[in-house]
């Protein structure tokens, strides 16, 4: 079990360009979520994966954001024409769900830390 | 909808005194209730989780909290603190759906200070 891992762990951009995130859940999770985290607040769900199945998105997810998981192991979430106000740690984290009771505990990666200039 | 509100956003103790970190939950359903821990640069940790079997969970590092559905509280403790437990502590709620466990709704987090 070598835990969930994200990449990069840091990037800093300029307002407008587009950056794209890499997650590598745990290899039997089949349950894949991204979360975003402010400073001084608790992660926010973005949105996550049953397998390559999209299954719920966030309002905070708005039309810049997308995010895929096409053969139901990593997953990318890039953000197009990035604004300041996306500066923020993005992370990662997976699960297994088996649809019992106490069977989804996610698994958080470390991170990726976004700094729009 | 589901949400958690977390009492104090810093909290300050002596090393070896009582850890007390507070925590309520809103939900309509039985819930699923996390305590996560994050230190500096790092990803959140699970310390323990409440999944409706025994009310009172222990976790690791000597933690452990206690499900109270009258009082919709889930609240941290930790007998004496140590200085490594100096860290930001998250409250988290999910619920269970058919295919699995909803998404993790966090509260605000509590930063734990350990004074030597």
């Amino acid at each position: 079990d070598t835990g969930v891992s994200q990449n990069p762990r840091h990037k800093i951009t300029k307002r407008g360009q587009n950056v794209t995130f890499r997650c590598d859940p745990i290899s039997e999770h089949n349950r894949l979520y991204w979360y975003r985290q402010t400073l001084g607040q608790g992660p926010e769900f973005l949105t996550y994966f049953q397998n390559e199945a999209q299954l719920e998105k966030s309002r905070l997810l708005s039309d810049r954001f997308s995010a895929e998981r096409p053969k139901g192991s990593f997953s990318t979430l890039e953000i197009q024409r990035t604004e300041q106000g996306d500066s923020a740690m993005y992370l990662c984290a997976s699960s297994l769900a088996l649809g019992l009771p106490g069977t989804d505990t996610q698994y958080f990666g470390p991170g990726t830390r976004l700094t729009v200039l | 909808a589901q949400s958690v509100t977390q009492l104090g956003s810093h909290v300050s103790v002596s090393e070896g005194a009582l850890v007390l970190l507070r925590c309520n939950y809103s939900s309509s359903v039985p819930p699923y209730l996390f305590w996560y821990v994050q230190y500096p640069n790092q990803g959140l940790q699970l310390l323990l989780k409440y999944t409706s079997a025994a009310t009172l969970v222990k976790g690791i590092n000597g933690f452990e909290a206690e499900f109270k559905k009258s009082e919709t509280s889930f609240h941290l403790t930790k007998p004496s603190a140590h200085m490594s437990d100096a860290a930001e502590y998250f409250c988290a709620v999910s619920v269970l759906d058919p295919s699995g466990n909803t998404p993790l709704v966090f509260g605000k987090g509590t930063r734990l200070s350990v004074i030597a």
